[in-house]
Order: C-alpha cells, then sequence, then structure tokens
C-alpha cells in the first residue's frame, strides 16, 4: 500500500524559515509527479507547488515563488519543501500529493506561523 | 494569478441531481485547463474525484460526472447520496500553476 508521511512541521516565528520533508513507500517514487497543497484551519485548499519525476521540472503558485523551494530525492524516495520567510497566512496544514492526477494524499503536517 | 470561482454552498435531496461549477477570472474554461475535482470530507483529507475534465479515478462513484457547461467546469451529481454530503474543491491549471477554488459545500437534504 503507498503511504505518505509528512513531517517536519511546527511553530516558527515571522520570517523563519521551515523544511517539510514526506516520505513515501509502496510506489515507484520517481515516476511521479508530486505536489504540496496547503490548508489553513477551517479554510479551503490551496495548491502550493509541484515537480515532475526526476526534479528537473517545478512550479509555484505567485504567493510562494521565491520564498518557497520544493525539490526530493529520488534515492530517499523523498520529497521537500523548504520554507523561508514564512507569514502568518502560511500557517496550514500542508499535504504532500503523489501523482499528476493527486492520486494519494498524505495526512498532512501542520505549519504554525507564530511569535 | 488567476481567481477561481465557485458556489460557497449547494443543497441536494437525496436521489436528486446537482451540479456544481468552477469558473475563471480569466474567461472561459477549457479543457486546456485541466480541470479536477476533489471531495474533502470533515477531518479527512481529499481526494480526487475527476481529472482532465472528466477522467474518473478508479474509486470515483459512477454518479458523479465532469463536464464543460456555459464556460465552465462542471461537476454532476446524479443520484445523490447522503455520503456525498462534502465540500468539494475544484483545480485549474495556468500554464503549468494550479488554483484551487473556494469550495462547495455540499449539503444532502
Amino acid at each position: 500500500e503507498v503511504q505518505l508521511v509528512e513531517s517536519g512541521g511546527g511553530l516558527v516565528q515571522p520570517g523563519g524559515s521551515l523544511r517539510l520533508s514526506c516520505a513515501a513507500s509502496g510506489s515507484i517514487f520517481s515516476s511521479y509527479w508530486m505536489h504540496w497543497v496547503r490548508q489553513a484551519p477551517g479554510k479551503g485548499l490551496v495548491w502550493v507547488s509541484r515537480i515532475n519525476g526526476d526534479g528537473s521540472h517545478t512550479n509555484y503558485a505567485d504567493s510562494m515563488k521565491g520564498r518557497f523551494t520544493i525539490s526530493r530525492d529520488n534515492a530517499k524516495n523523498t520529497l521537500y519543501l523548504q520554507m523561508n520567510g514564512l507569514r502568518a497566512e502560511d500557517a496550514a496544514v500542508y499535504y504532500c500529493v503523489e501523482g499528476l492526477y493527486f492520486d494519494r494524499w498524505g495526512q498532512g503536517a501542520l505549519v504554525t506561523v507564530s511569535s | 494569478q488567476a481567481v477561481v470561482t465557485q458556489e460557497p454552498s449547494l443543497t441536494v435531496s437525496p436521489g436528486g441531481t446537482v451540479t456544481l461549477t468552477c469558473g475563471s477570472s480569466t474567461g472561459v474554461v477549457t479543457s486546456g485547463h485541466y480541470p479536477y475535482w476533489f471531495q474533502q470530507k470533515p477531518g479527512q483529507a481529499p481526494r480526487t474525484l475527476i481529472y482532465d475534465t472528466s477522467t474518473k479515478h478508479s474509486w470515483t462513484p459512477a454518479r458523479f460526472s465532469g463536464s464543460l457547461l456555459g464556460g465552465k467546469a462542471a461537476l454532476t451529481l446524479s443520484g445523490a447520496q447522503p455520503e456525498d454530503e462534502a465540500d468539494y474543491y475544484c483545480l485549474l491549471y495556468y500554464t503549468g500553476v494550479g488554483v484551487f477554488g473556494g469550495g462547495t459545500k455540499l449539503t444532502v437534504l
């Protein structure tokens, strides 16, 4: 069974940095596009970023471009999201999603931005 | 960045039919936006129902269908069941960048 397990969430001060990880198992990780999607408590979904199978192609939502960096290590079956310059509005549950068609979702990692 | 619009809430009777729509601030929604539809129930991660306008995942119940309708993407639920009560989100792509709509809260009552 495919499993996606996010880690690295937590409390960070405004302006700070955090790196989320997503460990994938049960699939041929390097074959799949991967996405990050976030959801603030009680709010809607926000698409953050995506990366192709070999990491050569990335896309970002406008509000994250220049602050967030998506990357992957196919040898470790792991997806990353480096988040810099965090703002209060970045506080959310961050979901790791596998597949071009958003086939499999992790359970999410909570990021809290507060002083 | 484009804004994607959905009805905030809709109600359907059990066994009834309802259509949710997904519009774009940039104009007509086309297959080139690769419309997606997601379902999210309370306390759960979302799951994809429809991609590329009308393609279903293996787990998508047959009562859900996707289409383009009146310049928008549409998700039609025919024969609503109580378990279909959930939030529904559409996603459109704009040259590789995804944008979710604000979501539709569907009540089956």
